[in-house]
């Protein structure tokens, strides 16, 4: 049973351009959760995702910032016009059921370098 | 808003040693969970402790949870140069919609063999 994938792992973008970060549930999972880790820091939330729904976007940036989990395919998140201070870890988990109860868990994730 | 805290930021130790990271935190849970994560990589889940259990066990792994102090502490025994590692706590919030979890700073743990 394949863990969560995200792709790609390493992702350069300079200034202005927009970033796509791809993650592909645990397989029986409709759970979806972006973090993000600026260095030296500990995860923090951006959203929660269950098919086709966004459950919870709290922890997004009210712009340049989106996500999707479409009914077929991987969770997207989207940055557009990426700046300096978007470069970061950027970690999906998933789950089988809502969070509360169940573990989350975590890709290998995506980092992002912004020039 | 609510945030875990774990101390100490880092701890270092020799190899055979335990180790002891605490994680406090600030509103109600239903459960807490401890994660670790090596140089670069993702995190890998350890344990869950649910908010009526006080005490849970996983191999060298020992979790405790006090409730009423808001604390929770992870132990390591006979330590090994491999379990050097960030170390994090992560709670849900019981009255957070969805399942969002809250992590700590992380306590960075460098075993010397």
């Amino acid at each position: 049973n394949a863990g969560v994938m995200q792709n790609p792992r390493h992702l350069v973008r300079r200034r202005g351009q927009e970033a796509r970060l791809r993650c592909s549930p645990m397989k029986g999972h409709s759970h979806v959760y972006w973090y993000r880790q600026l260095p030296e820091e500990g995860l923090k939330f951006m959203v929660y995702l269950q098919k086709e729904n966004i459950i919870d976007e709290s922890g997004m940036p009210k712009e340049r910032f989106s996500a999707e989990f479409p009914k077929e395919g991987p969770s997207i998140l989207r940055i557009q016009q990426v700046v300096r201070g978007d470069s970061a870890a950027y970690f999906c988990a998933s789950s089988s059921g809502q969070g509360a109860q169940e573990t989350q868990y975590f890709g290998p994730g995506t980092r992002l370098l912004v020039l | 808003s609510q945030q875990g805290e774990e101390d100490p930021q880092a701890l270092s130790i020799q190899e055979g040693e335990n180790a002891t990271m605490n994680c406090s935190y600030k509103t109600s849970i239903n459960n807490l969970q401890w994660y670790r994560q090596n140089s670069g990589r993702g995190l890998v889940h350890l344990i869950l402790i649910r908010s009526n259990e006080r005490e849970k066990h996983s191999g060298r792994l020992r979790v405790t949870l006090d409730t009423s102090k808001k604390s929770s502490s992870l132990l390591i025994t006979a330590s090994r140069a491999a379990d050097t590692a960030s170390y994090f706590c992560a709670t849900d919030g019981r009255y957070n919609q969805g399942g969002k979890l809250i992590f700590g700073q992380g306590t960075e743990l460098s075993v010397k063999p």
